[in-house]
């Protein structure tokens, strides 16, 4: 199974609510990552968890929230987000963060703030 | 710090006739170079990376790339292209001692027409 899946695949939320977005993969790998991706643009890396811990935080605004409960699941807590967040949320994972295995990509959730 | 380049923001072709797809990079150490595909409403799905070793890389669907490390260039090419290779192709370039940190161009679309 090499499969990355993400849900919601759609979420639409206004500026005051609060949601989350969830990633999961049964490959045993380690390392989880998320990504922004804007219409027409290559996807930002956000987060990157190693070994269920925070690694890499591409500077993100507080208003997104990681979260790794455990080795196959990946949470993003999103609140008082702004319209400009409005973007495809990409979750994907590899082996480890060091080898340069393969990242495996999920089909992304398409967020609309309002 | 790291770049990536990507020549041609569109590329329209047609069904059977070959292709190459620009990417250029810039970087102050050795790095690995990947090719991405993004189908529309899809998540990112590897094509090929370069890690290391020869520099003709195969990789899916029968694309490949060669890396150039005068020119500093990792261009992707097929011979033949069907209508289904229609999307948006990804350069991407991560340095060695980071690796789980990818800098993306921004992106080719390709379009193949019948």
């Amino acid at each position: 199974d090499t499969e990355v899946t993400q849900t919601p695949k759609h979420l639409v939320m206004g500026m005051t609510n609060k949601k989350s977005l969830k990633c999961e993969q049964h490959m045993g790998h380690r390392a989880m990552y998320w990504y922004k991706q804007k219409a027409k643009k290559p996807p930002e890396l956000m987060f990157v968890y190693s070994y269920e811990k925070l690694s890499i935080n591409e500077s993100v605004p507080s208003r997104f929230s990681p979260e790794c409960p455990n080795s196959s699941l990946l949470n993003l807590h999103l609140h008082a987000l702004q319209p400009e967040d409005s973007a495809l949320y990409l979750c994907a994972s590899s082996q480890d963060r060091v080898s340069l295995e393969t990242q495996y990509f999920g089909p992304g959730t398409r967020l609309l703030v309002l | 710090a790291q770049s990536v380049t990507q020549l041609d923001s569109q590329v329209p072709v047609f069904e059977e006739a070959p292709v190459e797809l620009r990417c250029n990079y810039s970087s102050s150490v050795s790095v690995y170079l990947f090719w991405y595909v993004q189908y529309p409403n899809q998540g990112l799905q590897l094509l090929l990376k370069y890690l290391s070793g020869s520099t003709l890389v195969k990789g899916i669907n029968g694309f490949e790339a060669e890396f150039n490390k005068s020119q500093t260039s990792f261009h992707l090419r097929k011979p033949s292209v069907h209508i289904s290779d229609t999307a948006e192709y990804f350069c991407a370039v991560s340095d060695r001692t980071n690796a789980g940190k990818s800098t993306f161009g921004d992106g080719t679309t390709l379009t193949v027409k019948p």
